[in-house]
């Protein structure tokens, strides 16, 4: 089975501090994703990466930065967090075939900032 | 820009009966299609998905349907089961880079399903 793992559950973090969300696949995959989940607003895209060092912003990139150093882990950073950051986050990696797009997602980050 | 969005934020069924949960998608470029079960405390799990070729796919218990012709999506679960209460998402595959799929989604807000003993 494919296992995809973050490196906490919850975390409590002040405003100002620099905040890194770690995850690890252990698939193989080429394309990883960041996701922020919010009550109402679904699941939206802040950063992907389809190859190591490779990263693309997704659709609310701001306040956010990624590092691909190796394939099986993708690191999310909050430069200086903000209370407007508070939120569930949640990684993603694709078993990326031309057919079937099925992303794989850890179990979530809950963060809070205070 | 594009959204997929989910008719009902909360559909409340008695256990046994069928579930529908309908989804709205807007992009008419997009190919696939698939549907996640997100429990508490969980991330999502994969369903069921759809290509844009077909209207129809079934699974274990489990049937989502395409219309294409007004962007509809649905899944349709048999003889719901207490287990199958949970948050579903629906999301569709669009990229727009000129080359290369890189597999993005785009998520719908999620309907709450819950069922009652």
């Amino acid at each position: 089975d494919v296992k995809v793992t973050q490196s906490s559950r919850y975390l409590v973090k002040r405003t100002g501090e620099k905040v890194f969300l770690e995850c690890v696949q252990d698939m193989d995959h080429e394309n990883m994703f960041w996701y922020r989940q919010d009550p109402g607003l679904g699941l939206r895209l802040i950063y992907f990466s389809y190859d190591v060092k490779m990263k693309e912003k997704g659709d609310i990139p701001e306040g956010y930065s990624v590092s691909r150093e190796k394939k099986e882990r993708f690191s999310l950073i909050l430069e200086s967090a903000s209370t407007n950051q508070t939120s569930m986050y949640l990684c993603a990696s694709l078993e990326g075939q031309d057919t079937h797009y099925e992303q794989y997602f850890g179990p979530g980050t809950r963060l809070t900032v205070t | 820009g594009e959204s997929v969005g989910l008719h009902l934020p909360t559909l409340s069924v008695q256990e046994g009966d069928n579930s529908i949960i309908n989804c709205a998608y807007s992009n008419s470029a997009s190919d696939y299609f698939i549907w996640y079960k997100q429990e508490s405390g969980k991330g999502p799990q994969f369903i069921i998905d759809i290509r844009s070729n077909m209207d129809k796919r079934q699974g274990q218990r489990v049937t989502v349907l395409l219309n294409k012709t007004v962007k509809h999506l649905s899944l349709q679960i048999a003889a719901t089961q207490p287990g199958d209460s949970a948050v579903y998402f629906c999301a569709e595959n669009y990229d727009d880079r000129g080359s290369g799929n890189t597999g993005k989604l785009i998520f719908g807000q999620g309907t709450t399903l819950q069922v009652k003993p």
